[in-house]
């Protein structure tokens, strides 16, 4: 089974800045992963597929790098709705598996 | 408009089975792959179970194989997960998700849940 591991697990930023979140993977997924947001007491969101496509109505300051095991999200300019959990997915092997999630907090 | 909705889930002795249900609509449901995740109280997300279009590829967790079964009926745009010997740890929201393609490229709708809690 494919290893995500998502690090820090919480990431302290003030609205307006940068935020990069990483995720690695235990080894080559090529670019098949997936970002998810998830909000308190709702269910996930994608936000990222193929490693770098946006999904349907995601905002631009969303992006997406990174191929084989090193993978980056982006969010160029946080605003106070983009303070949640992220997740990335591997989806190159069976079983699929999540990263443990990285909280983006109000610094 | 998109909805899948989730039931079957409610509390569950151990060793014990209890079958999950998925109803779509708003989509051509034989057209996608679909998935089965789940998360603990106050935990992150797994992935269970997921299903190709045609049933033609079905995967599992570890933490699960050889007690929970995934299967679809694209008649009845349903999706189901048979779970059988269920133990304390699978207590969890368990998510009816759609993929992006057919076969497997990221969850892109979402369910609201159902909830399985496993307890004596």
């Amino acid at each position: 089974e494919i290893v995500m591991t998502q690090s820090p697990a919480t990431l302290s930023v003030s609205p307006g800045e940068r935020a990069n979140l990483p995720c690695r993977a235990s080894q080559s997924v090529s670019s098949n992963l997936a970002w998810y947001q998830q909000k308190r007491g709702q269910a996930p969101r994608l936000l990222i597929y193929g490693a770098s496509t946006r999904a349907t109505g995601i905002p631009a300051r969303f992006s997406g790098s990174g191929s084989g095991t090193e993978f980056t999200l982006t969010i160029s300019s946080l605003q106070s709705e983009d303070f949640a959990v992220y997740y990335c997915q591997q989806y190159n092997n069976w079983p699929l598996t999540f990263g443990g999630g990285t909280k983006v907090e109000i610094k | 408009e998109v909805q899948l909705v989730e039931s079957g889930g409610g509390l569950v002795q151990p060793g014990r089975s209890l079958r999950l249900s998925c109803a779509a609509s708003g989509f051509t449901f034989d057209d996608y792959a679909m998935h089965w995740v789940r998360q603990a109280p106050g935990k992150g997300l797994e992935w269970v179970s997921g299903i190709t279009w045609n049933s033609g590829s079905i995967g599992y967790a570890a933490s699960v194989k050889g007690r929970f079964t995934i299967s679809r009926d694209n008649a009845r745009n349903s999706l189901y997960l048979q779970m059988n010997s269920l133990r304390p740890e699978d207590t969890a929201l368990y998510y009816c998700a759609k993929d992006v393609t057919f076969d497997s490229s990221g969850n892109d709708y979402w369910g609201q849940g159902t909830l399985v809690t496993v307890s004596s």
